[in-house]
Parts: C-alpha cells; sequence; structure tokens
C-alpha cells in the first residue's frame, strides 16, 4: 500500500521561511506533487519532483530524497495570502494524498 | 480555456438515494480522476477514466461508478447513498503524457441528509 505523513499544522510568520516535510511510503514510486488548496478552493498544482534534488518555481521550492522516502516544500518570503492546506502526493494513475498540513501565516 | 469544470456546484440528497456528478476536463486532457474529500482531510482516489474505460480504482465500494465520454467528459454515480458520502467530490484532469499535474475542478459538494 502507499500512505503519506506530514505534520498537520504550521504557524510562521509573514516574511519568513517555512519547510512543510512529507515522509512516505510506497509500493511503487512515482514522484512526490505538492498541492495548494484554500478554504473553499480546489486543489492547486504547485510542484513535482521526479528526482532527488531541488525544485524551484519563484517563491516555493521543494526537495525529494527517494533513498530516505521524504521530501519537503519550502515557502519563503511569506505573504498572508499563503495561508491554506498544502498537500503532497504520490502515485501514478492512482494518486495518493497526504492528509494535509495546515499553513497559517501571522502579521 | 474554462480549466475544469463540475456541475452541479452543490447537492442534498437523503439516505438510499442516487447521485450523479458531473465534470468536463481542460481542453487537450483526456484523463479524469474522481476524488472524494472529507473535512480537513486530503482527496482520497476513487477512480480514474482514460478512453473511457476505468483505468485505476480506490478502495471504494462498486456503489460508486464512473463514466466518460468520447469528448472526455466523465461522471461519478453513487448509489444508495449513505450519511457518510457527504463530502466535497472532486475531479482532476491531465494530458496522458504530463501526468504528473493534475488540474482540479471546484468540486460538488454532497450533503446526504
Amino acid at each position: 500500500g502507499q500512505s503519506l505523513e506530514q505534520p498537520s499544522e504550521v504557524t510562521a510568520v509573514e516574511g519568513a521561511i517555512v519547510q512543510i516535510n512529507c515522509t512516505y511510503q510506497t509500493s511503487g514510486f512515482y514522484g512526490l506533487s505538492w498541492y495548494q488548496q484554500h478554504d473553499g478552493g480546489a486543489p492547486t498544482f504547485l510542484s513535482y519532483n521526479a528526482l532527488d534534488g531541488l525544485e524551484e518555481t519563484g517563491r516555493f521550492s521543494s526537495f525529494l530524497s527517494r533513498s530516505d522516502s521524504y521530501g519537503y516544500l519550502l515557502l519563503q518570503e511569506l505573504q498572508m495570502k499563503d495561508s491554506a492546506s498544502y498537500f503532497c502526493a504520490t502515485g501514478g494513475f492512482k494518486t495518493i494524498f497526504g492528509a494535509g498540513t495546515r499553513l497559517f501565516v501571522k502579521a | 480555456d474554462a480549466g475544469v469544470t463540475q456541475s452541479p456546484t452543490h447537492l442534498i440528497k437523503t439516505r438510499g438515494q442516487q447521485v450523479t456528478l458531473r465534470c468536463s476536463p481542460k481542453s487537450g486532457h483526456d484523463t479524469v480522476s474522481w476524488y472524494q474529500q472529507a473535512l480537513g482531510q486530503g482527496p482520497q482516489f476513487i477512480f480514474q477514466y482514460y478512453e473511457e474505460e476505468e483505468r485505476q480504482r480506490g478502495n471504494f465500494p462498486d456503489r460508486f461508478s464512473g463514466h466518460q465520454f468520447p469528448n472526455y467528459s466523465s461522471e461519478l454515480n453513487v448509489n444508495a447513498l449513505l450519511l457518510g458520502d457527504s463530502a466535497l467530490y472532486l475531479c482532476a484532469s491531465y494530458f496522458s503524457g504530463g501526468y504528473n499535474e493534475q488540474f482540479f475542478g471546484p468540486g460538488t459538494r454532497l450533503t446526504v441528509l
């Protein structure tokens, strides 16, 4: 089977940097994705790592270590609008999502 | 480009009834997945349709069924509704050549009374 573990909540202040970790157990690995979901909204794709290393997209970066079955999402220069839930996900045709990390950004 | 669209937005049903939810994928996408999201939880994979066939299925009972049409749009049907079926139902689409980025619709909020 497949499962992903991530912290339930993280709080940070505006302008800071926050890291959201994700550990996974999979029977077959198809890369790690990250999605953002605001309250009442749909999940939106942020990033995807198929190989080990860091992928950077603007203020967001994502890291993967396949040997450690671990990845993280790094958010820099936090803004109030970054307050949302963040999900790591993996899988090929059958995508499995973690339970999500709720990020609270304080002024 | 309208993106992924879903209908209806909200739906209220009673136990034992049947419901049909609809999804139109983003233009150029040929694969549709359906997810169930309970409040405070991550999306749970129900099944995926490609070339009008169910390609993969999650741990959901046979009460959950679906269909994909030649224009790639899709339906999710749930029979014999239970209170526990109350959730946000999300549809996601992608092009089969690039599955790592799924585009989600706004969802259908189903309430079973």
